[in-house]
């Protein structure tokens, strides 16, 4: 069985400061991870993802992520904010090598911006 | 190439009536779920069609629900007898075989149960 944990349902920083939203997830196999974002009235657009190889993942406008076995973490990083990065960000497993499994969702982190 | 589209956006239904909401996939794409969004529960997986294979409805909170898809492509999920713990954003995603995990999504459909 897989699960996803966010800590901090609610993320405030300034324009400018570091973004860390926090993501564990417990499997039983190999995970698949992946963070998805949410803009107001929008629907999920994937931001990068984790199957295999290098483990510091790049995704679109300038979040990464690091996936580490160890702490059974995938925690998503921006250097510094911006006030178009204020959304819904949901991390997500799925199982490695099943094609077409479902994805489990964590509950979401909202993340606010301010000037 | 045109995205994942659903249809309605919104609908508002008094309880007990049922509803239809439909999910054309991103063309090609051979798997199809629907997801389930409500304040306090976050996205809940409800159904799974991979090809002409038998679905996953192991996702599914009732035997009011239940979803169809024809000819690998357009689905249908229905809600029959809606209950106004129904009321939530229904999210469809497809995905090609090829791309383990990677689903790509609508915009939802907002039910708003009365």
């Amino acid at each position: 069985a897989q699960s996803v944990t966010q800590l901090g349902s609610h993320v405030s920083v300034s324009e400018g400061a570091l973004v860390l939203l926090r993501c564990n997830y417990s499997s039983s196999v190999p995970p698949y991870l992946f963070w998805y974002v949410q803009y107001p009235n929008q629907g999920l657009q994937l931001l990068l993802k984790y199957t295999t190889g290098a483990t510091l993942v790049k995704g679109i406008n300038g979040f990464e992520a690091e996936f580490k076995k160890s702490e059974t973490s995938f925690h998503l990083t921006k250097p510094s904010a911006h006030m178009s990065d204020a959304a819904e960000y949901f991390c997500a497993v799925s199982a490695l090598n099943q094609a077409g499994t479902a994805l489990i969702f964590g509950k979401g982190t909202t993340l606010s911006v301010s000037s | 190439g045109a995205g994942v589209s659903q249809s309605p956006s919104n609908k508002v239904t008094e309880k007990g009536k049922d509803v239809e909401l439909r999910c054309d996939p991103i063309s090609g794409h051979t798997a199809l779920y629907w997801y389930r969004q409500s304040l306090g529960q976050g996205l809940e997986f409800l159904i799974y069609f991979q090809g002409n294979s038998a679905p996953d409805k192991s996702g599914l909170p009732s035997d009011r629900f239940s979803a169809e898809r024809t000819g690998g492509s357009v689905s249908t999920l229905t809600i029959q007898r809606t209950q106004q713990e129904d009321s939530a954003v229904y999210l469809c995603a497809s995905s090609p075989l090829r791309d383990i995990g990677e689903q790509y999504f609508g915009p939802g459909t907002r039910l708003t149960v009365t």
